[in-house]
């Protein structure tokens, strides 16, 4: 498809597992975006992508996240021994990060639940 | 990074225009605005974007002012599949290294 797919659309693990999301963003995309949303709250963004890069992982949660980028294409975004506070939906976004245009493409999220 | 205001919720009717007013004090010369759009379990889908006066597209018109401290965001003639949450951004498209914070947003409720 055209559009920003994640995988698998839903997690459900035992506190203490790792877990791996995958993004997939739109095919030339150089920007690419992470994002998590617990329920009934906003957005909150947690580490962005140009390229391969990511030049401020200040927006990681704690230590036992992180994410990579390979190709300037696929994300995973990593979760080390997961607490209950992690369970939320991961949001993942792409963009051509252009001035005269960066919007956001959403893909469906993932929704974890840590039990 | 330019912070953002908004009501947390609105009402309004089916057939009537909604505006939605954004704060954002503190924006910065190449800050556009952007607005955002999100259905339950869905993720956002952009709306709008614009730097100055009145940007208009299918869905929307963006109106902001001379000093750009607040954006508009007006739907015309809202149908029940309106009911969503919306949120305003402020930033620059230049400078993806900043902190993309969506806020609240705020629940707009269409009543037939």
């Amino acid at each position: 498809g055209a559009g920003v797919s994640q995988s698998p659309s839903n997690k459900v693990t035992e506190k203490g597992k790792d877990v791996e999301l995958r993004c997939d963003p739109i095919s030339g995309h150089t920007a690419l975006y992470w994002y998590r949303q617990s329920l009934g709250q906003g957005l909150e963004f947690l580490i962005y992508f140009q390229g391969n890069s990511a030049p401020d992982k200040s927006g990681l949660p704690s230590d036992r996240f992180s994410a990579e980028r390979t190709g300037g294409s696929v994300s995973t975004l990593t979760i080390q021994r997961t607490q209950q506070e992690d369970s939320a939906v991961y949001l993942c976004a792409s963009s051509l990060a252009s001035r005269e245009n960066d919007e956001q493409f959403f893909g469906p999220g993932t929704r974890l639940t840590v039990l | 990074l330019a912070k953002t205001t908004q009501p947390i919720s609105m009402d309004s009717y089916e057939g009537q225009e909604v505006n939605i007013t954004c704060s954002h004090n503190n924006i910065a010369t190449n800050d556009y605005i952007t607005w955002y759009q999100q259905f339950p379990s869905q993720g956002p889908r952009f709306i709008i974007q614009g730097y100055k006066t009145k940007v208009t597209n299918e869905v929307a018109s963006l109106f902001i002012p001379a000093d750009r401290k607040s954006s508009t965001l007006s739907l015309p003639r809202v149908s029940l599949s309106d009911t969503a949450v919306y949120y305003c951004l402020v930033g620059d498209p230049r400078n993806y290294g900043q902190n993309f914070v969506f806020g609240p947003g705020t629940r707009l409720s269409v009543l037939p």
